[in-house]
C-alpha cells in the first residue's frame, strides 16, 4: 500500500517567495496533519483536518502560513511570504480517526529559505 | 498545557546491552500515549499506543509501559539496527497532541 506522499522532497528558495508544500494522505484515512520539525523546537503540530475540515490551527505560527484540503486525497501548506526562520523539515501525516489514532508520516519536505 | 519530556537526550549502548528510555508527561485527561521511531531523513514510524496506567505492549526487542506520570520504552538486547531517535507523544481529551523532544539511541556493534 502507498504511504503518505509529500512533494517536493527538497525546496530551496529566496526570502519573500511563496512556497507550496503538497501532501497525499493514505487512501481511506480521514485525518490529515501538518508538522514542522527543527532542532530547536522539535516536532510541532501546525494544523490538522478531519474529513477535509480544519479542526485545530492553533499551531500555525503566523498569518503567512495557510493550509487547505480541497478533497480527501490532497492537501497543501503554503507560506507567503517566506522568511529564513521558516527553514525546517515539514511533515504531513494521516490517520484513520483524529489525533488519538496512530499517525502515518510521509518522508517530509526539507525547506531552506535563503 | 500538556507537556512531555524525555530522558536521556542521547544514549549509547553496546549491542546486547539492555536499557530503558523515559517519557514523563503532564496532561489534563490522557487519551493516548504514543511511541514513534524516527530514522535520519525519514518521518516518524508508529510503534505503540498505550491508553491506561498499567498497560504494556511489546514488539520484538521493544516493550512499552505506562504509569500515571511516565512511560518507559525498554530495549532488550539491542542490535545496531535499533539505532534511531525515539519519540513519545500524547493526546488528550481536548484533541490536543504534543510530541516530546526525543531520545537519540546509538547501538554500537
Amino acid at each position: 500500500d502507498a504511504g503518505v506522499i509529500q512533494s517536493p522532497r527538497h525546496e530551496v528558495t529566496e526570502m519573500g517567495q511563496e512556497v507550496t508544500l503538497r501532501c497525499k494522505p493514505i487512501s481511506g484515512h480521514n485525518s490529515l496533519f501538518w508538522y514542522r520539525q527543527t532542532m530547536m523546537r522539535g516536532l510541532e503540530l501546525l494544523i490538522y483536518f478531519n474529513n477535509n475540515v480544519p479542526i485545530d490551527d492553533s499551531g500555525m505560527p503566523e498569518d503567512r502560513f495557510s493550509a487547505k484540503m480541497p478533497n480527501a486525497s490532497f492537501s497543501t501548506l503554503k507560506i507567503q511570504p517566506s522568511e529564513p526562520r521558516d527553514s525546517a523539515v515539514y511533515f504531513c501525516a494521516s490517520s484513520s480517526g483524529g489525533v488519538n489514532q496512530p499517525q502515518h508520516f510521509g518522508d517530509g519536505t526539507r525547506l531552506s529559505i535563503l | 498545557e500538556d507537556q512531555v519530556t524525555q530522558s536521556p537526550e542521547a544514549l549509547r549502548l553496546q549491542e546486547g546491552e539492555s536499557s530503558s528510555l523515559n517519557c514523563s508527561y503532564t496532561v489534563s485527561g490522557l487519551r493516548g500515549l504514543f511511541w514513534y521511531r524516527q530514522d535520519p531523513g525519514k518521518g516518524p514510524e508508529f510503534l505503540f499506543t498505550l491508553y491506561s496506567a498499567g498497560e504494556e505492549k511489546e514488539k520484538e526487542r521493544l516493550k512499552a509501559t505506562l504509569t500515571k506520570k511516565e512511560s518507559f520504552l525498554h530495549i532488550t538486547a539491542p542490535k545496531p539496527e535499533d539505532s534511531a531517535t525515539y519519540l513519545c507523544a500524547l493526546g488528550d481529551y481536548g484533541q490536543n497532541f504534543v510530541f516530546g523532544p526525543g531520545t537519540r539511541l546509538s547501538v554500537l556493534p
